[in-house]
């Protein structure tokens, strides 16, 4: 079993519409979360850090759950600049002093007219 | 805000070649990592270091070696460049709360 999983997609949504992404992770004592997205042929950008009370960033909903291992990213009348792959992360703990993160293979998202 | 420096963004280098792939980041961080991605095997850890001179192997070492000998510089090796290390290379600065900031990457092509 892969330590982060996600659905790799491709998500194809009408510019609008409401979507949502899952991922779950191995590992119940991993400490943080995050998604970041990432653009075709660019680096990785932290979009939003998930915490256990759940969190919101204008159109976008984190949302964590411990207890069955997974993280959502919910997003709101998509529009096309949504358009990219996003990446599940994890921290699973540190190695020494470095923490280090675990990254899913992403889901791509395609928001069309 | 943290910035991660890649020097070069599209290298070429032959087989056999020694390849030096370099990382600058300007805000004192300990933690510096390098990743490799694939498509469909998405970001697998190279090496990571968590201060100056200090090293750890990560998921897929093989065929590379890293340097930290100042804290805002860490360089990734390849010792004898093959066609199986075509890829894009990802620099990263642990950030704490805020996770990774990567640098704009390197895409090497082994020929």
């Amino acid at each position: 079993r892969k330590e982060v999983e996600q659905d790799p997609g491709p998500f194809n949504v009408p510019e609008g519409a409401t979507v949502a992404f899952n991922c779950t992770y191995s590992n119940s004592a991993s400490q943080s979360f995050f998604w970041y997205r990432q653009d075709c042929r660019k680096e990785p950008k932290l979009l939003m850090s998930v915490y256990s009370s759940g969190n919101e960033d204008g159109r976008f909903t984190a949302q964590l759950n411990r207890a069955s291992q997974y993280i959502s990213l919910l997003i709101r009348d998509s529009k096309l600049s949504d358009s990219a792959t996003y990446l599940c992360v994890v921290n699973m703990g540190s190695t020494g002093t470095a923490s280090k993160l675990t990254f899913g293979t992403g889901t791509r998202l395609q928001v069309t007219l | 805000d943290v910035k991660v420096t890649q020097s070069s963004r599209y290298l070429v280098k032959r087989t056999g070649e020694k390849v030096f792939l370099e990382c600058v980041q300007d805000m004192d961080h300990e933690n510096m990592f390098w990743y490799r991605q694939d498509p469909g095997l998405g970001l697998r850890l190279i090496y990571f270091s968590y201060d100056v001179k200090m090293k750890e192997k990560g998921d897929i070492p093989e065929g590379y070696s890293v340097s930290r000998e100042k804290k805002e510089r860490f360089s990734l090796i390849l010792e004898s460049a093959s066609t199986n290390q075509t890829s894009m290379y990802l620099c990263a600065s642990f950030t704490g709360n805020y996770g990774y900031t990567f640098g704009s990457g390197t895409r090497l092509t082994v020929v």
